[in-house]
């Protein structure tokens, strides 16, 4: 079945540090990528999506792109800040049933002054 | 504004007590969603409906229920039945074709006392 499998967290990082997180997944077919990002409290927000192979999505600052040679979709900042503190998701969408997401087990990033 | 609502963001029940929890949209989509998300893991899938009067049960349905009479309602029941409740519960919606993001709600924070 397909899986998602997200570096563990926390991640702390200064402000204006350059950010990774990790992100590999196992599929069948071509599935859609997403990052999904979460603030204390609060439901998941889409923060970017790619659909095929070699796509990058991009939002506010964020990069990731659809690798499917190492099947991975690795989030990048260039300068993280303070409000950037949150959980970010990994998810896959299958090629099957409607729009169903698996979702990696989320990292948590904490930035400081 | 489109959205999902959720409500109410903090509810309490003792044990032994079923309860509802409320998901309405208006984004006009056809598919909804529940899942359950405990402290540090990722979102697991309870139940979905791809239509109304049809739902299928996710990866943790055991000790829960829903209904979909309404497209834009997905009321889910959390019973005696699920051994361990509390929990923040997030409601999602999508268009019910493959590869698209949902969207969610703010979510409930379920304790039982």
């Amino acid at each position: 079945g397909n899986s998602v499998t997200q570096m563990e967290g926390p991640v702390t990082l200064s402000e204006e540090a350059f950010l990774t997180i990790n992100c590999t997944y196992t599929a069948t077919g071509y599935p859609s990528l997403f990052w999904y990002v979460q603030y204390p409290g609060e439901g998941l927000q889409l923060l970017l999506k790619a659909t095929k192979a070699d796509d990058k999505g991009s939002n506010k600052g964020f990069e990731a792109t659809y690798r499917k040679e190492t099947t991975s979709f690795h989030l990048e900042k260039g300068s993280v800040q303070v409000s950037d503190s949150a959980v970010y998701f990994c998810a896959l969408s299958g090629t099957g049933t409607a729009s169903k997401l698996t979702f990696g087990t989320g990292t948590r990033l904490q930035v400081t002054l | 504004d489109g959205g999902i609502t959720q409500s109410p963001k903090y509810l309490f029940r003792k044990e032994g007590q079923n309860v509802t929890l409320s998901c309405e949209q208006n984004l006009n989509h056809d598919a909804m969603y529940w899942y359950r998300q405990d402290p540090g893991q990722g979102l697991r899938l309870i139940y979905y409906s791809q239509i109304v009067n049809d739902f299928q049960k996710g990866d943790i349905a055991e000790g829960y229920s829903v209904s979909r009479e309404k497209k834009e309602s997905f009321p889910l029941t959390v019973t005696s039945a699920q051994k361990n409740p509390t929990a923040f519960y997030l409601c999602a919606s999508s268009i019910a074709e493959p590869n698209n993001e949902q969207f969610f709600g703010p979510g409930t924070r379920l304790t039982v006392l």
